[in-house]
């Protein structure tokens, strides 16, 4: 069974400042997906960025940008710019491939709060 | 395009009682699958449904169960209700064929169970 863990609870950072998130996470799986997600106050989840295990490069999304480290089984979010809009919790995920299907490992969020 | 609809948002039972819940998805997407988030266990994979069929389940008692239709809406129902069950229920939408995990999430219904 695959398990995700994220060992910051809260973070706070200040507007236009760089935050990280930490993720780690056990799988016996050669070939998966990296996911983060983010749980605004209105609670509707959205994919931030999403990393394909088999691909070395980091995956990018504007402001957001993963590091991705197989042999560790890392996976953190790094956040630039911060903007009082990034206020969320964010969820680290894992999807393995085998099996089929969609079926998400979610870590337990990190709350984060970006402060003026 | 309209995201995933779930309903009702909001819903009250007692313990023993049953629930339905209701999640539409985006038009197009085959994959429904449902998430239960509690403050302490966090969020646990229900199970998700893809062309009507059961394609993955968690580990769940068998009092929670679910369906999808041909038209890809699903369905949650919660049999013999327990406090504990008091939780954000959370549908998520994709395309579905591959799991690529790209997963587009409803608002969710908050249960309370009194």
């Amino acid at each position: 069974a695959q398990t995700v863990t994220q060992s910051q609870p809260e973070m706070s950072v200040q507007e236009a400042e760089t935050v990280t998130l930490s993720c780690t996470y056990d799988t016996s799986e050669n070939n998966y997906y990296l996911f983060w997600y983010k749980q605004p106050p209105s609670r509707q989840m959205i994919l931030v960025i999403r990393q394909e295990a088999y691909k070395q490069q980091n995956a990018t999304e504007n402001r957001f940008s993963v590091n991705f480290q197989k042999a560790a089984k890392s996976f953190s979010l790094k956040i630039s710019d911060s903007q009082l809009g990034d206020t969320a919790m964010y969820f680290c995920a894992f999807e393995g491939v085998t099996g089929g299907g969609n079926k998400l490992t979610f870590g337990t969020g990190t709350q984060l709060k970006v402060e003026l | 395009k309209a995201g995933v609809t779930q309903t009702p948002r909001y819903l009250i039972k007692t313990r023993g009682q049953q629930v339905t819940l209701s999640c539409s998805p985006i038009s197009g997407h085959r994959s429904v699958s449902w998430y239960q988030q509690t403050p302490g266990q966090g969020l646990q994979f229900l199970f998700e449904y893809f062309s009507e069929t059961q394609r993955n389940k968690g580990n769940f008692p068998g009092r929670f169960s679910g369906r999808q239709f041909s038209n890809s809406r699903s369905e949650m129902n919660v049999s013999t209700l327990e406090l504990g069950d008091s939780a954000l229920y959370l549908c998520a939408s994709s395309l579905g064929a591959a799991n690529t995990g790209e997963l587009f999430f409803g608002e969710g219904s908050r249960l309370t169970v009194l």
